[in-house]
């Protein structure tokens, strides 16, 4: 596609509940990155795939948080057992090959609210 | 390890007056660096981009940055300030295949 995509762009759940939030990378980018952007905080890396590996998941706030990447293209990420401290805008960002100097396109984010 | 500092939470500006945001770096590596703009409730938006080309780089809205080795500094700046400038900036650095490494952010308010 022209853009990253991402959906939901709004998602409000119950505590306890888990969500998936959903990725759509501009085709062709090998390289895709998930961070969170909590309220009136800077971004937090979370995950890393470069293709359908993840060299880098060192994010990841605990295990309840996963992501998995299929087909070089669409990435998932699975939060299980929400808690109010995971509400924050979830952002997604994909690059060609990974390398920084070719830079990095941000989709509009999936806005959660855990309740 | 890469790290950058952006010196100014908050930075105040008049219409038509000269923008000034301050970025320091820390990179092992020959650093790629950015800035990024967010707008209220809008996604980030890449402003310009350094990697290893000219040191002054000149990016979209008339913003531009100047890569200063000896200093460790990438700041953004802009001749003249316009209402629709007001939003939140991000300094990032990178390098390599690393991640991206992003500041906490300066918010400039631009008042008429």
């Amino acid at each position: 596609g022209a853009g990253v995509s991402q959906s939901p762009s709004n998602k409000v759940t119950e505590k306890g509940k888990d969500v998936e939030l959903r990725c759509d990378p501009i085709s062709g980018h090998t390289a895709l990155y998930w961070y969170r952007q909590s309220l009136g905080q800077g971004l937090e890396f979370l995950i890393y795939f470069q293709g359908n590996s993840a060299p880098d998941k060192s994010g990841l706030p605990s295990d309840r948080f996963s992501a998995e990447r299929t087909g070089g293209s669409v990435s998932t990420l699975t939060i299980q057992r929400t808690q109010q401290e995971d509400s924050a805008v979830y952002l997604c960002a994909s690059s060609l090959e990974g390398l920084s100097s070719y830079g990095y396109t941000f989709g509009s984010g999936t806005r959660l609210t855990v309740v | 390890a890469q790290s950058v500092t952006q010196l100014d939470s908050h930075v105040s500006v008049s219409e038509g007056t000269p923008v000034l945001l301050r970025c320091n770096y820390s990179s092992s590596y020959s650093p790629s660096l950015f800035w990024y703009v967010q707008h209220p409730n809008k996604g980030l938006q890449l402003l310009l981009k350094y990697t290893s080309a000219a040191t002054l780089v000149k990016g979209i809205n008339g913003f531009e940055a100047e890569f200063k080795k000896s200093e460790t500094s990438f700041h953004l700046t802009k001749p003249s300030a316009h209402m629709s400038d007001a939003a939140e900036y991000f300094c990032v650095v990178s390098a390599g295949f690393q991640k991206l490494v992003f500041g906490t952010g300066t918010r400039l308010l631009v008042s008429p």
